[in-house]
């Protein structure tokens, strides 16, 4: 079963604009992580963030956790044609270590 | 970074015969793998968790008949898909957790490549 829900579903955004993915999710987590996945590719693991943290950055990339709404976000800034890709959060919960998806953020740069 | 290897990338198989898939990490050992299936322009689903010297753990709702699931050694866990039928073609997405860039529940997972099975 899925986590939860991402939003947007899609995306589209000019180059070097900043994109801003959101990920809500039911259950208490040990960590979120999220992924990004070119079309018809494996994932490529982004960023981990931890329950006990609420911000990090990684490069272009900033993600931020809310326990209590059960809510991240992941901002890439200054976007690139390269960026294009659908990106997934994934919730790990306490005393296991699978990896439940959310439904994805289609995300495309217009050159 | 650790690496994933999926093998093969895409195959196509007749109605009725088997499909095996190959998940190999390639420069550290996995003692836990684990096999998704997603559907065109869908999230991935979890299918099973592939557990090194032990029997796979398989989601509620997934056949254990029909996906097949060995992990016979530290560092290749393979997926049969068994008597497969045009409903079992999707993308199907090994991955591996590497312990030593975190503690068990606290990494990051490595994927591979995924394969494309088509079913005719």
């Amino acid at each position: 079963s899925q986590q939860g829900e991402e939003d947007p579903q899609a995306l589209s955004i000019q180059e070097g604009e900043n994109a801003t993915m959101n990920c809500s999710y039911k259950t208490s987590i040990n960590n979120l992580q999220w992924y990004r996945q070119n079309s018809g590719r494996g994932l490529v693991h982004l960023i981990l963030i931890r329950s006990n943290e609420r911000e990090k950055h990684s490069g272009r990339l900033r993600v931020t956790l809310d326990t209590s709404k059960k809510s991240s976000s992941l901002l890439i800034t200054a976007s690139r044609a390269a960026d294009t890709a659908s990106y997934f959060c994934a919730t790990v919960p306490f005393g296991n270590e699978k990896l439940t998806f959310g439904t994805g953020t289609r995300l495309t740069i217009i050159p | 970074g650790a690496v994933v290897s999926q093998h093969p990338s895409w195959v196509i198989c007749k109605s009725g015969t088997s499909v095996k898939i190959e998940c190999r990490s390639l420069d550290f050992q996995a003692t836990t793998m684990f096999w998704y299936r997603q559907f065109p322009k869908q999230s991935l689903m979890l299918m099973a968790t592939s557990n090194e010297g032990s029997k796979a753990t398989y989601e509620q709702g997934v056949e254990k008949d029909k996906f097949l699931i060995n992990h016979a050694s530290l560092t290749l866990s393979t997926l049969t898909v068994t008597s497969a039928h045009p409903e079992d073609s999707s993308f199907y997405i090994c991955s591996a957790p590497n312990y030593r860039t975190g503690s068990r529940g606290n990494t990051e997972a490595f994927f591979g490549q995924g394969t494309r099975l088509t079913v005719v």
